[in-house]
C-alpha cells in the first residue's frame, strides 16, 4: 500500500542555523505534498505544500524541495527560531483525498 | 469562531464501554474526516465523508462506526472499547480550491484514554 517515510526523527539545531527533514513516498500517483506542524498539544496545522507540477515553493523562510523522479521531497527551515520547535508531518496523497502521512520529525530548536 | 470543533477534548472511560466523539466544521466544506494520532504520534486516517457519504474506511475495526447526519458534522462512535483505543482522534474538514491546493484543517483534538 502507499507509504510515506519521514527522516530524521527527532532533529535539534541551535537558533539561527537550518533545519532539514526529508520524506519518500512509495504511490508514483501521489500529486499532492503538504507539510504539517504540530504543536505540542495542539492540532496539526498546513505551513506549506507543493504539488508534482512544480519542483520548489518558498514561503519565508520555509521552503519545500520536490524530485519526482527519486520521489523525494524536503522540508528546508532557515533562520530557525524556538517557535519553530514543533513536530512536523509531511504527508502524500493523490489528488487529495487521502493523505498518507510521514512517521512526523520532532524539531527542537535551542536559544 | 473556530472553523473545526470537536467535543469531548479529554474522555476517560472504562474497557467495554461505547461512547461518541461529535465533531462539526463551519467552513462550509464537503468533505470531512477521522484521524487516530497514537502515543509515538503517528497521524493515520480512519474514516473520510463526502457530502455525508462514505469515502474512505482505512479498514477500522467495525467497533468504529461514523455518522454524518448532514455535511458539517462528523461524529465517530465507538463500541466496546479496548485498552489500544487509547489515542488522541482529531477531526479535519477540506476545502477544494481552483488551484488544486486543497488543504485540510484539523480539530482541536479528543484525547481519549481507555483504562
Amino acid at each position: 500500500g502507499e507509504n510515506v517515510e519521514q527522516h530524521p526523527s527527532t532533529l535539534s539545531v541551535q537558533e539561527g542555523d537550518s533545519a532539514v527533514i526529508k520524506c519518500t513516498y512509495s504511490d508514483s500517483a501521489s500529486n499532492y505534498f503538504p507539510w504539517y506542524k504540530q504543536e505540542l498539544g495542539k492540532r496539526p496545522q498546513l505551513i506549506i505544500d507543493i504539488r508534482s507540477n512544480v519542483g520548489e515553493k518558498k514561503d519565508q523562510r520555509i521552503a519545500v524541495t520536490l524530485n519526482k523522479t527519486a520521489k523525494h521531497f524536503s522540508l528546508h527551515i532557515t533562520e530557525t527560531q524556538p517557535e519553530d520547535s514543533a513536530v512536523y508531518f509531511c504527508a502524500a496523497s493523490y489528488n487529495t483525498d487521502k493523505l498518507i502521512f510521514g512517521t512526523g520529525t520532532r524539531l527542537q530548536v535551542f536559544p | 469562531d473556530t472553523a473545526v470543533s470537536q467535543t469531548p477534548k479529554y474522555l476517560v472511560t472504562q474497557m467495554g464501554n461505547d461512547k461518541s466523539i461529535k465533531c462539526e466544521q463551519n467552513l462550509g466544506h464537503d468533505t470531512m474526516y477521522w484521524y487516530k494520532q497514537d502515543s509515538k504520534k503517528f497521524l493515520k486516517i480512519m474514516f473520510s465523508y463526502n457530502n455525508k457519504e462514505l469515502i474512505i474506511n482505512e479498514t477500522v475495526p467495525n467497533r468504529f462506526s461514523p455518522k454524518s447526519p448532514d455535511k458539517a458534522h462528523l461524529n465517530l462512535h465507538i463500541n466496546s472499547l479496548e485498552l489500544g483505543d487509547s489515542a488522541v482522534y482529531f477531526c479535519a474538514s477540506m476545502i477544494q480550491r481552483p488551484s488544486g491546493d486543497n488543504e485540510q484543517f484539523f480539530g482541536p483534538g479528543t484525547r481519549l484514554t481507555v483504562l
